[in-house]
Protein backbone atom coordinates (compact mmCIF):
# COMPACT_ATOMS: atom_id res chain seq x y z
CA UNK A 1 0.00 0.00 0.00
CA UNK A 2 2.51 2.85 -1.43
CA UNK A 3 0.39 5.62 -1.74
CA UNK A 4 2.32 8.71 -2.76
CA UNK A 5 6.12 7.97 -3.62
CA UNK A 6 8.53 11.15 -3.63
CA UNK A 7 12.05 10.21 -5.05
CA UNK A 8 14.50 11.59 -4.66
CA UNK A 9 14.34 12.01 -0.74
CA UNK A 10 17.25 14.19 -0.49
CA UNK A 11 19.17 16.46 -3.23
CA UNK A 12 22.02 18.68 -2.73
CA UNK A 13 22.22 20.74 -5.61
CA UNK A 14 24.55 23.90 -7.08
CA UNK A 15 23.15 27.19 -8.17
CA UNK A 16 22.25 26.97 -12.04
CA UNK A 17 21.95 22.25 -12.05
CA UNK A 18 19.21 20.97 -13.01
CA UNK A 19 16.80 18.54 -11.91
CA UNK A 20 13.96 16.93 -11.76
CA UNK A 21 11.35 15.50 -8.82
CA UNK A 22 9.60 12.55 -9.31
CA UNK A 23 6.18 11.61 -7.72
CA UNK A 24 3.72 8.75 -8.62
CA UNK A 25 0.24 7.65 -6.49
CA UNK A 26 -1.04 4.31 -7.08
CA UNK A 27 -4.96 5.62 -5.58
CA UNK A 28 -6.62 5.92 -8.95
CA UNK A 29 -6.73 9.97 -8.29
CA UNK A 30 -7.17 12.06 -10.56
CA UNK A 31 -5.85 15.39 -9.29
CA UNK A 32 -1.88 15.86 -8.21
CA UNK A 33 0.27 18.86 -6.60
CA UNK A 34 3.43 20.36 -6.31
CA UNK A 35 3.57 21.87 -3.23
CA UNK A 36 6.69 23.34 -1.09
CA UNK A 37 6.94 24.05 2.65
CA UNK A 38 9.46 26.57 4.45
CA UNK A 39 9.56 28.03 7.98
CA UNK A 40 6.39 30.44 8.57
CA UNK A 41 5.27 29.67 5.44
CA UNK A 42 3.09 26.63 5.50
CA UNK A 43 2.09 24.72 2.71
CA UNK A 44 2.53 26.74 -0.97
CA UNK A 45 1.18 25.30 -4.02
CA UNK A 46 3.65 25.30 -6.99
CA UNK A 47 1.43 23.62 -9.71
CA UNK A 48 -1.24 21.01 -9.73
CA UNK A 49 -3.04 18.73 -12.62
CA UNK A 50 -6.94 18.35 -11.70
CA UNK A 51 -6.30 15.38 -14.31
CA UNK A 52 -4.32 13.37 -16.98
CA UNK A 53 -3.53 16.40 -19.56
CA UNK A 54 -3.97 19.20 -17.58
CA UNK A 55 -1.44 21.14 -15.23
CA UNK A 56 -1.89 24.56 -13.61
CA UNK A 57 -0.22 27.81 -11.93
CA UNK A 58 -0.19 27.74 -8.30
CA UNK A 59 0.78 30.24 -6.03
CA UNK A 60 4.76 30.05 -6.49
CA UNK A 61 5.30 29.00 -10.02
CA UNK A 62 8.03 30.96 -11.42
CA UNK A 63 11.25 28.61 -11.51
CA UNK A 64 9.49 25.57 -11.75
CA UNK A 65 8.01 23.29 -14.84
CA UNK A 66 5.54 20.49 -14.18
CA UNK A 67 4.72 17.19 -16.55
CA UNK A 68 1.93 15.02 -16.17
CA UNK A 69 2.84 12.10 -17.54
CA UNK A 70 0.31 9.48 -17.14
CA UNK A 71 -2.70 9.65 -14.65
CA UNK A 72 0.02 8.09 -12.30
CA UNK A 73 2.92 10.17 -12.14
CA UNK A 74 3.50 14.03 -11.55
CA UNK A 75 7.23 15.67 -12.03
CA UNK A 76 8.28 18.79 -11.72
CA UNK A 77 11.29 19.93 -12.75
CA UNK A 78 13.97 22.46 -11.90
CA UNK A 79 15.87 24.44 -14.90
CA UNK A 80 18.40 26.18 -13.17
CA UNK A 81 18.10 25.95 -9.98
CA UNK A 82 18.82 29.18 -7.41
CA UNK A 83 19.33 28.97 -3.46
CA UNK A 84 15.70 30.59 -2.76
CA UNK A 85 14.57 27.16 -3.81
CA UNK A 86 15.92 25.75 -1.02
CA UNK A 87 12.80 24.21 0.57
CA UNK A 88 10.92 20.67 1.15
CA UNK A 89 9.26 19.41 -1.17
CA UNK A 90 5.80 17.65 -1.03
CA UNK A 91 3.86 15.88 -3.59
CA UNK A 92 0.34 15.02 -3.09
CA UNK A 93 -2.58 13.51 -5.28
CA UNK A 94 -6.37 13.45 -4.67
CA UNK A 95 -9.68 12.01 -5.40
CA UNK A 96 -11.28 15.53 -6.56
CA UNK A 97 -14.57 14.38 -5.26
CA UNK A 98 -13.85 14.78 -1.57
CA UNK A 99 -10.96 16.74 -1.67
CA UNK A 100 -8.95 15.02 0.56
CA UNK A 101 -5.16 14.65 -0.64
CA UNK A 102 -2.23 12.15 0.35
CA UNK A 103 1.10 13.61 0.47
CA UNK A 104 4.42 11.79 0.06
CA UNK A 105 7.33 11.96 2.04
CA UNK A 106 8.80 14.80 0.98
CA UNK A 107 11.83 15.77 -0.80
CA UNK A 108 14.13 17.76 0.97
CA UNK A 109 16.49 20.14 -1.60
CA UNK A 110 19.36 22.13 -0.87
CA UNK A 111 21.11 24.51 -3.55
CA UNK A 112 24.08 25.99 -2.78
CA UNK B 1 -2.59 37.31 -0.02
CA UNK B 2 -3.15 34.69 2.79
CA UNK B 3 -6.61 33.06 1.91
CA UNK B 4 -6.42 30.73 4.99
CA UNK B 5 -4.14 32.10 7.86
CA UNK B 6 -3.33 30.46 11.50
CA UNK B 7 -2.07 33.25 13.60
CA UNK B 8 -0.47 31.27 16.24
CA UNK B 9 2.62 29.83 15.45
CA UNK B 10 2.88 28.09 18.35
CA UNK B 11 1.02 26.52 21.08
CA UNK B 12 1.97 24.44 24.38
CA UNK B 13 -0.17 22.41 26.30
CA UNK B 14 -0.21 19.92 29.16
CA UNK B 15 -1.01 16.33 29.00
CA UNK B 16 -4.53 16.01 29.80
CA UNK B 17 -5.75 19.37 29.24
CA UNK B 18 -7.40 20.78 25.78
CA UNK B 19 -5.56 21.97 22.91
CA UNK B 20 -7.31 24.44 20.57
CA UNK B 21 -5.88 25.38 17.70
CA UNK B 22 -7.23 28.20 15.64
CA UNK B 23 -7.90 28.97 11.97
CA UNK B 24 -9.44 32.11 9.75
CA UNK B 25 -10.17 32.13 6.25
CA UNK B 26 -10.77 35.03 3.95
CA UNK B 27 -12.28 33.40 0.61
CA UNK B 28 -16.06 33.09 0.79
CA UNK B 29 -16.12 30.26 -1.50
CA UNK B 30 -13.95 27.94 0.74
CA UNK B 31 -16.78 25.27 1.23
CA UNK B 32 -14.67 22.03 2.45
CA UNK B 33 -12.06 22.27 5.48
CA UNK B 34 -9.40 20.03 6.51
CA UNK B 35 -7.02 19.86 9.62
CA UNK B 36 -3.52 17.81 8.63
CA UNK B 37 -0.59 16.81 11.34
CA UNK B 38 2.78 16.70 10.28
CA UNK B 39 5.15 15.05 12.14
CA UNK B 40 9.23 16.22 11.60
CA UNK B 41 10.59 14.23 8.22
CA UNK B 42 6.94 13.02 7.17
CA UNK B 43 4.40 14.27 4.90
CA UNK B 44 1.58 15.74 6.48
CA UNK B 45 -1.44 13.47 7.22
CA UNK B 46 -5.61 13.70 7.21
CA UNK B 47 -6.48 14.01 10.47
CA UNK B 48 -10.10 15.80 10.11
CA UNK B 49 -12.24 17.40 8.24
CA UNK B 50 -15.87 19.36 8.08
CA UNK B 51 -18.30 20.47 5.12
CA UNK B 52 -19.72 23.62 5.09
CA UNK B 53 -23.56 22.47 5.64
CA UNK B 54 -22.12 21.44 9.17
CA UNK B 55 -20.75 23.23 12.54
CA UNK B 56 -19.44 20.66 13.83
CA UNK B 57 -17.09 17.52 13.60
CA UNK B 58 -16.03 14.70 16.33
CA UNK B 59 -13.67 11.80 15.41
CA UNK B 60 -12.62 10.65 18.80
CA UNK B 61 -10.36 13.20 20.51
CA UNK B 62 -10.76 15.30 17.89
CA UNK B 63 -13.50 18.07 17.24
CA UNK B 64 -13.47 20.83 14.47
CA UNK B 65 -15.86 23.63 14.82
CA UNK B 66 -16.76 26.06 12.14
CA UNK B 67 -17.95 29.35 12.47
CA UNK B 68 -19.08 30.20 8.86
CA UNK B 69 -20.34 33.83 9.56
CA UNK B 70 -17.25 34.97 11.59
CA UNK B 71 -14.82 32.60 8.59
CA UNK B 72 -13.20 30.70 11.43
CA UNK B 73 -12.67 27.15 12.48
CA UNK B 74 -10.89 25.77 15.45
CA UNK B 75 -9.73 22.07 16.27
CA UNK B 76 -9.85 21.10 19.64
CA UNK B 77 -7.94 18.26 21.27
CA UNK B 78 -9.26 16.79 24.11
CA UNK B 79 -7.39 15.26 25.94
CA UNK B 80 -4.03 16.08 24.53
CA UNK B 81 -1.51 13.66 24.51
CA UNK B 82 2.62 13.72 23.92
CA UNK B 83 2.24 12.15 20.86
CA UNK B 84 -0.31 14.81 19.57
CA UNK B 85 3.10 17.03 19.10
CA UNK B 86 3.62 18.23 15.95
CA UNK B 87 2.74 20.92 12.99
CA UNK B 88 -0.96 21.67 12.53
CA UNK B 89 -2.26 22.56 9.66
CA UNK B 90 -5.18 23.70 7.97
CA UNK B 91 -6.56 23.26 4.99
CA UNK B 92 -10.20 24.84 2.28
CA UNK B 93 -10.93 23.79 -0.87
CA UNK B 94 -13.48 25.57 -3.38
CA UNK B 95 -15.96 23.10 -5.49
CA UNK B 96 -15.86 24.84 -8.80
CA UNK B 97 -18.96 27.15 -10.19
CA UNK B 98 -21.47 24.73 -10.75
CA UNK B 99 -19.58 21.26 -10.35
CA UNK B 100 -18.99 18.81 -7.81
CA UNK B 101 -15.65 18.66 -7.99
CA UNK B 102 -13.15 20.25 -5.51
CA UNK B 103 -10.43 22.21 -5.96
CA UNK B 104 -6.45 22.39 -4.71
CA UNK B 105 -6.27 22.70 -1.30
CA UNK B 106 -5.30 25.88 0.07
CA UNK B 107 -2.91 25.75 3.79
CA UNK B 108 -2.82 27.78 6.30
CA UNK B 109 1.33 28.70 7.77
CA UNK B 110 1.14 25.62 10.49
CA UNK B 111 0.92 26.12 14.44
CA UNK B 112 4.08 24.21 16.22
CA UNK B 113 1.58 22.04 19.18
CA UNK B 114 3.87 20.88 21.92
CA UNK B 115 2.59 18.82 24.85
CA UNK B 116 4.28 18.62 27.76
CA UNK B 117 4.06 15.60 30.33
Amino acid sequence: NAGVTQTPKFQVLKTGQSMTLQCAQDMNHNSMYWYRQDPGMGLRLIYYSASEGTTDKGEVPNGYNVSRLNKREFSLRLESAAPSQTSVYFCASSDSVIAKAFFGQGTRLTVV
Amino acid sequence: DQQVKQNSPSLSVQEGRISILNCDYTNSMFDYFLWYKKYPAEGPTFLISISSIKDKNEDGRFTVFLNKSAKHLSLHIVPSQPGDSAVYFCAASARAAGGTSYGKLTFGQGTILTVHP
